[in-house]
């Protein structure tokens, strides 16, 4: 199984402020890597996919980077509804496999 | 709009089983793969299983093979889980979500329902 390994898995910041999250997979998977938006009482967002592609809907101020096992999301000018807890997952085989999240609270 | 909507969740026993459905709505749910994804309290999301646009291909991860089975009524443009043998560890926040094929993400998710596994 590709073991994705997402860091920090804590992370303080304040509105205006840039965040980079990172997330390491155990083998290639080439850009098979979608980052995830995750809040209380709503479902589920999709933020980025292929590693790099804003899915329709994606504020401009995130970004993905990365391929084959190194990835990171960055969030600039953090504004008050992006603390959330976001999560990486691989797509490239299965089992398909989730980092573990990282919960941005603010500062 | 794109809705999915979980129902079945609840307490049951160990040992015992439990039967979730995902109405879907506001797309062609026969042109989508759909899937469950697990959230244990307090922990990260587990992908449970997939399922091809006619029902024809199922996916599963070792933990739940032999014991879940998923499957889809495109008629109904519904989508289920069927739970058997449940153990403690199964507890968790069960999420329906929509995906083009498995070498897709996951576009579209539920707000989910919850499993209790406990005697």
């Amino acid at each position: 199984d590709v073991q994705m390994t997402q860091s920090p898995s804590y992370l303080a910041a304040s509105p205006g402020e840039s965040v980079f999250i990172s997330c390491k997979a155990s083998k290639s998977i080439s850009n098979y890597l979608a980052w995830y938006q995750q809040k209380p009482g709503e479902a589920n967002k999709l933020l980025i996919y292929s590693g790099s592609t804003l899915q329709s809907g994606t504020p401009s101020r995130f970004s993905g980077s990365g391929s084959g096992t190194d990835f990171t999301l960055t969030i600039r000018n953090l504004e008050p509804e992006d603390f959330a807890v976001y999560y990486c997952q691989q797509y490239y085989e299965k089992p398909l496999t989730f980092g573990s999240g990282t919960k941005l609270e603010i500062k | 709009e794109v809705q999915l909507v979980e129902s079945g969740g609840g307490l049951v026993q160990p040992g015992r089983s439990l039967k979730l459905s995902c109405a879907a709505s506001g797309f062609t749910f026969s042109n989508y793969y759909m899937a469950w994804v697990r959230q244990a309290p307090k922990k990260g999301l587990e992908w449970v299983a997939t399922i091809s646009t006619s029902g024809s291909r199922t996916y599963y991860p070792d933990s739940v093979k032999g014991r879940f089975t998923i499957s889809r009524d495109n008629a109904k443009s519904s989508l289920y889980l069927q739970m058997n043998s449940l153990k403690s560890e199964d507890t968790a926040t069960y999420y329906c979500a929509r995906h083009r094929t498995t070498d897709y993400p996951m576009d579209a998710w539920g707000q989910g329902a919850s499993v209790t596994v406990s005697s």
